[in-house]
């Protein structure tokens, strides 16, 4: 079974507007990535946040962590056409580097 | 860019052949984990390699196996295929940080 779940499983929004997409977990973990995955391919890595960081920020992306109630945001602000993709958390609650993802939430950015 | 290659891109095979998927890592990346995402999934462990050895497996059954070289090259063997392994066969490779970066998968389909 797989640790994270993603809400929504769906998004659609204009471009321009904020994207926000939100994971929850189940055990405790060391910390938790967001990718993202255009069409089927590759994982892209978009940024990792530890267990005892609150909020990081990366250009357009911010992604917060509460630990209390094991759940991560991440929000896409100004969204564009590219940002057209499935976005996935990870935890290490695997083990170290022994990622277990969600079922990831499929964004459509329409123009 | 990753820096991580896989190949073939993709792959089809029919039930009861045997595979190999191969994974070329960052240099100076110890760990090579493979991932399969079935369609529409997010990505479930398979098993992890550090410096040539196995560290850590997921729920695959032992015809899932794997080597890792010295040249931070890795491959994923799968023997007698099912029509259950059609899947995106993903590898990453860890840095020390734990950032894991993928590669663009390798599409099997088993007829």
């Amino acid at each position: 079974s797989q640790q994270g779940e993603e809400d929504p499983q769906a998004l659609s929004i204009q471009e321009g507007e904020n994207a926000t997409m939100n994971c929850s977990y189940k055990t405790s973990i060391n910390n938790l990535q967001w990718y993202r995955q255009n069409s089927g391919r590759g994982l892209v890595h978009l940024i990792l946040i530890r267990s005892n960081e609150r909020e990081k920020h990366s250009g357009r992306l911010r992604v917060t962590l509460d630990t209390s109630k094991k759940s991560s945001s991440l929000l896409i602000t100004a969204s564009r056409a590219a940002d057209t993709a499935s976005y996935f958390c990870a935890t290490d609650a695997g083990g170290a580097q022994k990622l277990v993802f969600g079922q990831g939430t499929r964004l459509t950015i329409n123009p | 860019e990753t820096g991580v290659t896989q190949s073939p891109t993709h792959l089809i095979k029919t039930r009861g052949q045997q595979v190999t998927l191969r994974c070329s890592s960052q240099s100076g990346h110890n760990t090579v984990s493979w991932y399969q995402q079935a369609l529409g999934q997010g990505p479930q462990f398979i098993f992890q390699y550090y410096r040539e050895e196995e560290n850590g497996r997921g729920n695959f059954p032992p015809r899932f196996s794997g080597l890792q070289f010295p040249n931070y090259s890795s491959e994923l063997n799968v023997n007698a295929l099912e029509l259950d392994d059609s899947a995106l066969y993903l590898c990453a490779s860890a840095s020390p940080e734990d950032t894991q970066y993928f590669g663009p998968g390798t599409r099997l389909t088993v007829l």
